[in-house]
């Protein structure tokens, strides 16, 4: 079966620094992944996704960067943080099937960045 | 391009009584639409997921959906609440057809389900 680990689980950082979040899938090859952010406990948007290595898009501008070094890893960045960049950050897969458009994609338990 | 609303921002049922979370969409052929459950400080869950056929569609722990055409509705559905159920449910949408390379949910902005002893 497919999992997915997403780290660190909380984060507190200073205005200015640096930021990296991780996420790997583990039983599956070749997955689409993605980012997305949740602020104050609802809506979801969507930051990045990526259909194979070094592919990304990003759905909205703004200072964070993704990356994707190998197959199963997609790494979330941000070389100076903004007090707008606390939120609750989900790492998320999906397999692409014979479905095509409809398959399902599977979140990670998520990260929460505070920046102080 | 692809909308779902959840009008409701809170649903509180009884334990045992039946449960309704209302979803609507707009897109602009024939929808996906997906049902996910958030506990506090967890990810979101898969539920369940119509893409084709039967409208009816029965998922995780006991819930089911049902696709209304006509309504552009997918309503999530449970016939006895249980006070585990108390979460945050969210309902997406994805558009067949979006653009190429566009695989994007759009969620609504969830409803909180409260079931009461």
């Amino acid at each position: 079966s497919q999992t997915i680990h997403q780290w660190p689980a909380t984060l507190v950082q200073p205005v200015g620094s640096p930021l990296s979040l991780e996420c790997t899938v583990e039983g599956t090859s070749n997955p689409n992944l993605y980012w997305y952010r949740q602020a104050a406990g609802r809506g979801l948007q969507l930051l990045f996704y990526s259909v194979g290595i070094g592919q990304i898009s990003s759905e909205v501008p703004q200072n964070l960067s993704a990356s994707r070094p190998q197959d199963r890893q997609f790494i979330l960045s941000s070389k100076k943080l903004l007090l707008s960049d606390s939120g609750f950050y989900l790492c998320a897969w999906s397999h692409v099937t014979g479905q095509g458009r409809g398959d399902t994609i599977y979140f990670g338990e998520g990260s929460w960045l505070t920046v102080v | 391009a692809q909308s779902v609303a959840q009008p409701e921002d809170q649903v509180n049922v009884a334990e045992g009584n039946p449960l309704t979370v209302k979803c609507t969409y707009s897109v602009s052929g024939n929808p996906y639409l997906f049902w996910y459950v958030q506990y506090p400080n967890r990810g979101l869950q898969f539920l369940l997921k119509y893409i084709t056929g039967d409208n009816l569609v029965k998922g995780s722990y006991g819930f089911e959906a049902e696709f209304n055409k006509s309504q552009t509705s997918f309503h999530l559905k449970k016939p006895s609440a249980l006070v585990s159920d108390s979460a945050l449910y969210f309902c997406a949408v994805r558009d067949p057809y979006s653009g190429a390379g566009s695989y994007q949910l759009t969620f609504g902005k969830g409803t909180k389900l409260s079931v009461i002893p």
